[in-house]
């Protein structure tokens, strides 16, 4: 166990609907990072976020949004679905203090989203 | 443009055998940390071993150690006395610098690792 939680753990929405992911970091992380995991894609960079600011951009669509809260939790907002949407999401927690890079990321377990 | 590449999608191993996972990577910056994860069928991510780009030796953790060859910019991935529940799908990231105070990790593609009884 990573310390990092998820829910859901499995959605199953339809396209054009919008969903909410929600990540909680391990105890003391400041950073959150978010990435998709798709057949197509593979594992892709969408956004980290350290103290409740946005750090860093990869690969996230316009139609993705992301936000950290006060209390540290994360949300990625996923809206107009799409069937290419379809993967698993994962968000990783790390202490995170600027100018580190071996700072480890611990993963949490992945939401699985289903596009119908 | 940053880049990581594995190219051995899948590799057989026998019991109790060394093997050695392919990585190669492609950045313009000097500052960077190379890591290696590993995805067991189950789906979680397990973190494994970590490099830096200014480290002077290679990094070990266990039975896993990283040859790192910079001038080569080759991270490869050692697993020694390969056990059967190293089976899994093993991800090479490179982690850089990406603006205002964060980090971009980029994935390669992944190599899947069967190990033989």
């Amino acid at each position: 166990d990573s310390g990092v939680t998820q829910t859901p753990k499995h959605l199953i929405t339809a396209t054009g609907q919008r969903v909410t992911l929600r990540c909680s970091p391990r105890s003391g992380d400041l950073s959150v990072y978010w990435y998709q995991q798709s057949l197509d894609q593979g594992l892709q960079f969408l956004i980290q976020y350290y103290n409740g600011e946005e750090r860093a951009k990869g690969n996230i669509l316009e139609r993705f949004s992301a936000q950290q809260f006060p209390d540290l939790h994360s949300e990625l907002n996923l809206s107009s679905l799409e069937l290419g949407d379809s993967a698993l999401y994962f968000c990783a927690s790390s202490v995170g203090t600027s100018g580190s890079l071996d700072n480890e990321q611990f993963f949490g377990p992945g939401t699985r989203l289903t596009v119908l | 443009a940053q880049k990581i590449t594995q190219t051995q999608p899948g590799m057989f191993v026998q019991e109790k055998e060394a093997v050695t996972l392919d990585c190669t990577y492609d950045t313009s910056d000097p500052s960077y940390g190379l890591f290696w994860y590993k995805q067991p069928s189950s789906g979680e991510m397990i973190f494994l071993i970590y490099q830096g780009s200014y480290d002077q030796q290679n990094a070990t953790e266990g039975r896993y150690s990283l040859n790192f060859q910079k001038a080569r910019k080759s991270a490869n991935l050692v697993i020694s006395a390969s056990q059967l529940g190293d089976s899994a799908m093993y991800f090479c990231a490179m982690r850089e610098a990406g603006g205002t105070g964060g980090f971009k990790t980029i994935f390669g593609a992944g190599t899947r690792l069967f190990v033989k009884a």
